[in-house]
């Protein structure tokens, strides 16, 4: 089976400061772990993701995660937070096939604020 | 390349009544899936299709029918709607399901269904 915990349902920073979403999971293989972000009244965009490569990974508009196999951890960081940054952000693991093939967590709304 | 288009974006409902949500993709994905978003429970799997003439269940497929004709369409149908099944609906396509290969997930626009 496999999870997915966002250990903040809400997270709230100042512009320029960093960002820290948190994201665990729970797999019995080697999973696939993606970030995507929705903003409000849109849909999923794709931030980053793993795939059995480079631990730390780069993604789009600043933001990197790092797989830590040992901690079950892929959280999500910036350094400077931007206004833009305003949105929803679900993390989510894919390992299985069919039915299990992707599951999301229950996301994080990251406030910026001025 | 338009990806994943979804139609309608926004629509109301009577209880008891059926409508289609579309479905379509242009990038000759194998699978394809509808997810609903209800706040605080992320997305849940609805149904899926792994290709042509293929579709399963997903966790929450009660109310809601689907078929596969061809590559590009995977049309959800709402058989009688009920005030429960007001929610945003994501269609999503990938070149194959799960697994190790990290294939990027596309999601439609979503639309935005409410029953009354």
């Amino acid at each position: 089976a496999q999870s997915v915990t966002q250990l903040d349902s809400h997270v709230s920073v100042s512009e320029g400061t960093p960002v820290l979403l948190r994201c665990n999971y729970s797999s019995s293989y080697s999973p696939s772990l993606f970030w995507y972000v929705q903003h409000p009244n849109k849909g999923l965009q794709l931030l980053l993701k793993y795939t059995s490569a480079a631990t730390l990974v780069k993604g789009i508009n600043g933001f990197e995660a790092e797989f830590k196999k040992s901690e079950t951890s892929f959280h999500l960081t910036k350094p400077s937070a931007h206004m833009s940054d305003a949105a929803e952000y679900f993390c989510v693991v894919s390992g299985l096939t069919g039915r299990r093939a992707l599951t999301f967590g229950s996301g994080t709304r990251l406030q910026v604020q001025p | 390349n338009a990806g994943v288009t979804q139609t309608p974006k926004f629509q109301v409902l009577k209880t008891g009544q059926s409508m289609t949500l579309q479905c379509a993709q242009d990038m000759n994905h194998e699978y394809m899936s509808w997810y609903r978003q209800d706040p605080g429970m992320g997305l849940r799997l609805i149904h899926y299709s792994v290709g042509a003439g293929i579709t399963d269940q997903g966790e929450v497929p009660n109310g809601y029918n689907v078929s596969r004709s061809t590559t590009e369409d995977f049309p959800l149908r709402l058989l009688s709607a009920a005030p429960s099944q007001t929610s945003v609906y994501f269609c999503a396509s990938s070149y194959s399901s799960g697994g190790t290969s990290g294939n990027t997930i596309y999601f439609g626009e979503g639309s935005w269904l409410t029953v009354v």
